[in-house]
């Protein structure tokens, strides 16, 4: 059974600073890996998707990477701003139509 | 493109009664849409998996008597808690799949408050 680990549950950091959220899965057969952000009370808004054949994936100041092999997955966010300040969750799914396995999500908060 | 929308986008209601949300693709089909809940401070738990026409394929635990879905044309699920209760309450979150697509898009979700 797939288990996706996040950690830390939270973190605060100063804005400006560069930072790395972290996750794990248990099952390296995985399909692709998604990266969600998720405001308060809000729905998921996808901010990076990675295809098993895929090390990492850049959209501006965020950067994901995939390890397969060791089951790991990083999203790198540079030059942190307060509008950052969000949950973000990571995802796994084992094929084209399987459901999506989510993570329990890291609280970032961004102190100005 | 690729929008889904969720309404209600908050609901209260009395235990005891039942209460409708609604999930709705809005320039593509969903062939498929997903139901999920979601508890504070925690992850997303898959209740259910509906494919238009066909009747929704449950999660072990979630009660198909108590969480009636619906998903009768290629753009609207509905998710109905019936006889709910305060242990009801959390966030509901839909999402929906295109024919032949990998990606799901999420709708906003429904803060259900049971009192």
């Amino acid at each position: 059974k797939q288990e996706v680990t996040q950690i830390p549950a939270a973190l605060s950091v100063p804005e400006g600073e560069n930072l790395v959220l972290n996750c794990s899965f248990t099952d390296s057969a995985i399909y692709n890996l998604q990266w969600f952000r998720q405001d308060p009370g809000k729905g998921l808004t996808s901010l990076l998707l990675i295809q098993s054949s895929q090390r990492e994936q850049t959209s501006g100041r965020l950067n994901a990477s995939l390890d397969k092999s060791s089951g790991r997955s990083t999203l790198y966010i540079a030059a942190s701003q307060p509008g950052d300040s969000a949950t973000y969750l990571c995802a796994v799914k084992r094929g084209s139509a399987s459901k999506i396995i989510f993570g329990s999500g890291t609280r970032l908060s961004i102190r100005p | 493109g690729a929008v889904v929308s969720q309404h209600p986008s908050r609901v209260i209601c009395k235990s005891g009664t039942s209460v409708k949300i609604e999930c709705r693709s809005l320039d593509f089909q969903a062939t498929t849409m997903f139901w999920y809940r979601q508890f504070p401070k925690q992850s997303l738990m898959l209740m259910a998996t509906s494919n238009e026409g066909s009747k929704a394929t449950y999660e072990q635990g979630v009660e198909k008597d108590k969480f009636l879905i619906n998903h009768a044309s290629l753009t609207l699920s509905t998710l109905t808690v019936t006889s709910a209760h305060p242990e009801d309450s959390s966030f509901y979150i839909c999402s929906a799949r295109g024919q032949g697509r990998d990606e799901q898009y999420f709708g906003p979700g429904t803060r259900l408050t049971v009192t």
